[in-house]
């Protein structure tokens, strides 16, 4: 079953727009981490927010989370083409060793 | 480095044969993983190793083993291959259990089809 639920299932927006991506969950966790996958290739590891962390900035991309909600939100500002893959959020929880993904928002960016 | 590295890339088998889907990391990794991908589905997890000498069972587990041949390897195995396996598998792995510490590196995957 899926811990984490992306939404939306599929995202089109300009060059230059930002994109935020939201991610829902239904267990308390230890951390949360968001992946991309370009069409064709595996996942690549963006960011990993830990559940006493509200915020996290890499670059051009910002995590939120908010453990009251159990949500989380991913958002890529300035967008280029290149960014046009999958986004997964995934999640580990009490003493899980493993990682737990949800289904993916699909973004396309137009130039 | 080359991080993750499976094969076969490509396979096609009939239903009923059996193969073994290779993986092996060269970040000394302790933690590695199986998940396969299906369309609208994301990732599910079949089995991993927390660390060597130990597997354990993850959401999929039906219709596959696996082995952790050392600490850099860890097969896939498909006794008899269904239709129901028709899917992309991509190996992973981890410094740590769950990618606490950097989360997980993953293989460019093996597109399997069974017919």
């Amino acid at each position: 079953s899926q811990q984490g639920e992306e939404d939306p299932q599929a995202l089109s927006i300009q060059e230059g727009e930002n994109a935020t991506m939201n991610c829902s969950y239904k267990t308390s966790i230890n951390n949360l981490q968001w992946y991309r996958q370009n069409s064709g290739r595996g996942l690549v590891h963006l960011i990993l927010i830990r559940s006493n962390e509200r915020e996290k900035h890499s670059g051009r991309l910002r995590v939120t989370l908010d453990t009251s909600k159990k949500s989380s939100s991913l958002l890529i500002t300035a967008s280029r083409a290149a960014d046009t893959a999958s986004y997964f959020c995934a999640t580990a929880s009490g003493s899980a060793r493993q990682l737990t993904f949800g289904s993916g928002t699909q973004l396309t960016v137009l130039p | 480095n080359a991080g993750v590295t499976q094969t076969p890339k490509f396979q096609v088998l009939k239903t009923g044969q059996s193969m073994t889907l290779q993986c092996a990391q060269d970040m000394n990794h302790n933690s590695m993983y199986w998940y396969r991908q299906d369309p609208g589905m994301g990732l599910r997890l079949i089995y991993y190793s927390a660390s060597e000498g130990t597997t354990d069972k993850g959401e999929v587990p039906n219709g596959y083993n696996v082995s952790r041949l050392n600490k850099r390897e860890f097969s896939l195995r498909l006794e008899s291959a269904a239709p129901s396996q028709t899917s992309v598998y991509f190996c992973a792995s981890s410094e740590a259990a769950s990618g606490r510490s950097g989360g997980y590196t993953f293989g460019s995957g093996t597109r399997l089809t069974v017919v």
